[in-house]
């Protein structure tokens, strides 16, 4: 079945460094590809989408490219803040078919 | 309404106990999912109603969990003869329809804590 692996947390940023989140999927056909945020006692939101090869998601200076050959979907901010600390969530699904999580990783950003 | 919405907030049971949880979808919205994030597991998929089909239940742990979905809006999940393991934080997300390309809008979830 369709599957999402990303990198274990926790990850530990100063303030300004620049974040990279892997994300890699395995599905079958053409998912769709999701970053999900859930800061401190909130619910999940979305924070990006791509809908197909090469597409590339962007909010909030975060970027994910739709990578067909790597199936990859790597979350990417140039300099993060301390408010962007959060658990992110990447996420697939195909057609119509529940979300697909992978197991989260939480972002410490240190001012 | 402005968001999904889900009550109560905070359930706690004692184990053995049935409980039942709700979710009011963004009005509109036909797709309707039941998620779970536990410690250790992660969000899983439960239980998916899109219109009038039949539900995907593929995503229930066990026959303790069922779910329905009155007049295609309201869901009620629930879960008979609680277990410490049902301990979680139960999502209900909502969809304009199961499309792959639409986003799904997740409520603040139930925390529910099984004694």
């Amino acid at each position: 079945g369709d599957s999402v692996t990303q990198m274990e947390g926790p990850v530990t940023l100063s303030e300004e460094a620049f974040l990279t989140i892997n994300c890699t999927y395995t599905a079958t056909g053409y998912p769709s590809l999701f970053w999900y945020v859930q800061y401190p006692g909130e619910g999940l939101q979305l924070l990006l989408k791509a809908t197909k090869a090469d597409d590339k998601g962007s909010n909030k200076g975060f970027e994910a490219t739709y990578r067909k050959e790597t199936t990859s979907f790597h979350l990417e901010k140039g300099s993060v803040q301390v408010s962007d600390s959060a658990v992110y969530f990447c996420a697939l699904t195909s057609g119509n078919t529940p979300l697909v999580f992978g197991k989260g990783t939480r972002l410490s950003v240190i001012a | 309404g402005a968001g999904v919405s889900q009550s109560p907030s905070n359930k706690v049971t004692e184990k053995g106990k049935d409980v039942e949880l709700r979710c009011d979808p963004i009005s509109g919205h036909t797709a309707l999912y039941w998620y779970r994030q536990s410690l250790g597991q992660g969000l899983e998929f439960l239980i998916y109603f899109q219109g009038n089909s039949a539900p995907d239940k593929s995503g229930l742990p066990s026959d303790r969990f069922s779910a329905e979905r009155t007049g295609g809006s309201v869901s009620t999940l629930t879960i008979q003869r609680t277990q410490q393991e049902d301990s979680a934080v139960y999502l209900c997300a909502s969809s304009f329809s199961g499309l792959a390309t639409n986003e799904q809008f997740f409520g603040p979830g139930t925390r529910l804590t099984v004694l």
